[in-house]
């Protein structure tokens, strides 16, 4: 199993650009998050899917959009970056019960002029 | 200025020594608690979990201890390997079933190193 897999691995992105992270799990993992994660902070949820069709908010969701239409992919989008956007982002996943370990895919850094 | 946020917890000890790590948690709701690795330029690592029905629970080279009282968690780290430098977080469940399955919250971490 390839585990947890994002792409890209770096962007720079221009402020008001658009652009989409990819986030990929081959363990039929029900659940998948993103998190960003600035210097020097721990991570800070931005949404989570507890399977496809179904995603919630969680802690810092302005400014993003997720969608998952199959069990395998998370993407997030980012409509209009902003340089607060500035930020290292994780994927991750785990099985349906609830408290149960997340794996974290390798992480997208991304940055915004 | 610098952030705050910049400032980092760091723990330095040489080879061989152990190690603990604290971390003081929010909510005396959290029913489950893990402590990640975090390796530069590296997605965070799984090192060991706790529910809150323990007080304690043993991996190889590393125990997580809970005290539900004080509302702290720590990783002790037995004969810490220069390989083991990297950010330790605690991160906790808060509980309460539902929609909060699998929503962690991430202490700030604390930088380990490990001298030769």
């Amino acid at each position: 199993n390839a585990g947890v897999t994002q792409t890209p691995k770096f962007r720079i992105l221009k402020i008001g650009q658009s652009m989409t992270l990819q986030c990929t799990q081959d363990m039929n993992h029900n659940y998948m998050y993103w998190y960003r994660q600035d210097p020097g902070m721990g991570l800070k949820l931005i949404y989570y899917s507890v399977g496809a069709g179904i995603t919630d908010k969680g802690e810092v969701p302005n400014g993003y959009n997720v969608s998952r239409s199959t069990t395998e992919d998370f993407p997030l989008r980012l409509e209009l970056a902003a340089p607060s956007q500035t930020s290292v982002y994780f994927c991750a996943s785990s099985y349906e019960t609830g408290g149960e370990t997340q794996y974290f895919g390798p992480g997208t850094r991304l940055l915004v002029l | 200025g610098e952030s705050v946020g910049l400032h980092l917890p760091t723990l330095s000890v040489q080879e061989g020594d152990n190690s603990i790590i604290n971390c003081a948690y929010s909510n005396s709701a959290s029913d489950y608690f893990i402590w990640y690795k975090q390796e530069s330029g590296k997605g965070p690592q799984f090192i060991i979990d706790i529910r809150s029905n323990m007080d304690k629970r043993q991996g190889q080279r590393v125990t997580v201890l809970l005290n539900k009282t004080v509302k702290h968690l720590s990783l002790q780290i037995a004969a810490t390997q220069p390989g083991d430098s990297a950010v330790y977080f605690c991160a906790e469940n808060k509980g309460g079933g539902g929609t909060s399955y699998g929503k962690l919250t991430f202490g700030q971490g604390t930088i380990l190193t490990v001298h030769p």
